[in-house]
């Protein structure tokens, strides 16, 4: 079963605005990662937070993680069309091997 | 950075027929390999962990006797679709955990370009 919740599952902007995706999970975990997947290809990783971390950036990505809310949200500043993709967050829990578990994703357009 | 394949990308068979995937992890050591699979929309759903040199661990509602694993290698798993049907049409992504000694994150996974399996 699914652990993560996205939020929202599908998302419009234009170039150049900022996009904002939130995730949430039920159940304590070791580290949380965002990954990108253009429409039927594979996964690519893009930072991975762990669970005494706050907050994280990496070029235009910025990602937050709240432990007490169970949450994390990743924004991607200055949209470009070639951002569009799913983006999926995926938490490995506390001494489970390192499974991941995906939320559903969110489907981001950027428009020219 | 650490990068895995598969093998074939794209694969169109009849129904009743096997179907094996590859895995590789082409610059580091994979101790851990899993296999996804992915339904159009849908997010990735965990089939089976493997382990290099033990049998797989299956995820609940998986037949493992459906869909054979083997890690034969650090660098390869495979998975077998025996028996396909048209339902078992999907996108199958594997990923690769690197090792404390395999270079790269060992909390990152590392993910395959996938392969869309069609069955007739």
């Amino acid at each position: 079963s699914q652990q993560g919740e996205e939020d929202p599952q599908a998302l419009s902007i234009q170039e150049g605005e900022n996009a904002t995706m939130n995730c949430s999970y039920k159940t304590s975990i070791n580290n949380l990662q965002w990954y990108r997947q253009n429409s039927g290809r594979g996964l690519v990783h893009l930072i991975l937070i762990r669970s005494n971390e706050r907050e994280k950036h990496s070029g235009r990505l910025r990602v937050t993680l709240d432990t007490s809310k169970k949450s994390s949200s990743l924004l991607i500043t200055a949209s470009r069309a070639a951002d569009t993709a799913s983006y999926f967050c995926a938490t490995d829990k506390n001494n489970a091997g390192n499974m991941l578990t995906f939320g559903g994703g969110t489907r981001l357009m950027v428009k020219p | 950075g650490a990068v895995v394949s598969q093998h074939p990308s794209r694969v169109i068979c009849k129904s009743g027929t096997s179907v094996k995937i590859e895995c590789r992890s082409l610059d580091f050591q994979a101790t851990t390999m899993f296999w996804y699979r992915q339904f159009p929309k849908q997010s990735l759903m965990l089939m089976a962990t493997s382990n290099e040199g033990s049998k797989a661990t299956y995820e609940q509602g998986v037949e493992k006797d459906k869909f054979l694993i083997n890690h034969a290698s650090l660098t390869l798993s495979t998975l077998t679709v025996t028996s396909a049907h048209p339902e078992d049409s999907s996108f199958y992504i594997c990923s690769a955990r690197s090792g404390t000694s395999g270079g790269g994150d060992t909390d990152t996974q590392y993910f395959g370009p996938g392969t869309r399996l069609t069955v007739l």
